[in-house]
């Protein structure tokens, strides 16, 4: 089926370990974003790409990385994991105004 | 900056009742509104936009929202609310310029009772 597509879905990390976040999509979208979710805070900004090859920073980048590696691509990357990066992050991707998001699943991390 | 609210953090209502949830906005400019549902341990699904035109916008599931440009507001409504309904609801203004970024609201959850 046609979507956005993350992975892995659930993930432990111990405090200082590094990981990537992967998110593809195949319906041809120009912008893609990733956003993490925390109990009643919704869903804020880690960083986002409007267009292939470039990349923004969101409300929340301090710790994380992201790589734009194509028009369906996006990953996002944390090089020393803390505790504070427990969360639920999803991808999600747009062709553009006036349409809206399609979010992938969320990946569920825990960082211990 | 745009920014919206979501004021009630739980919205109670019976099954078969009318449902509202609410969300304010502030935007400098014509706003983009959106609603999305989240179902336990899934994404989020779009139900409904207003981009410009009727005020009475209808989405999925039976949702329609009523965009009040005087009062800032953009209230998610269901005549009859199922059970099934019962979920976590966010409201979404689009930031300016060529982003494309959404402004999520904190997000209000819908528990309807049998």
């Amino acid at each position: 089926n046609a979507g956005v597509t993350q992975t892995p879905k659930f993930q432990v990390l111990k405090t200082g370990q590094s990981m990537t976040l992967q998110c593809a999509q195949d319906m041809n979208h120009n912008s893609m974003y990733w956003y993490r979710q925390d109990p009643g805070m919704g869903l804020r900004l880690i960083y986002y790409s409007a267009s292939e090859g470039t990349t923004d920073k969101g409300e929340v980048p301090n710790g994380y990385n992201v790589s734009r590696l194509n028009k369906r691509e996006f990953s996002l990357r944390l090089e020393s994991a803390a505790p504070s990066q427990t969360s639920v992050y999803f991808c999600a991707s747009t062709l553009g105004t006036p349409y809206g998001y399609t979010f992938g699943s969320g990946t569920r991390l825990t960082v211990v | 900056a745009q920014s919206v609210a979501q004021p009630e953090d739980q919205v109670n209502v019976a099954e078969g009742n009318p449902l509202t949830v609410k969300c304010t906005y502030s935007v400098s400019g014509n706003p983009y509104l959106f609603w999305y549902v989240q179902y336990p341990n899934r994404g989020l699904q779009f139900l409904l936009k207003y981009i410009t035109g009727d005020n009475l916008v209808k989405g999925s599931y039976g949702f329609e929202a009523e965009f009040n440009k005087s009062q800032t507001s953009f209230h998610l409504k269901k005549p009859s609310a199922l059970v099934s309904d019962s979920a976590l609801y966010f409201c979404a203004v689009r930031d300016g310029g060529a982003t494309n970024k959404l402004i999520f609201g904190t997000g209000t959850l819908l528990a309807v009772q049998p």
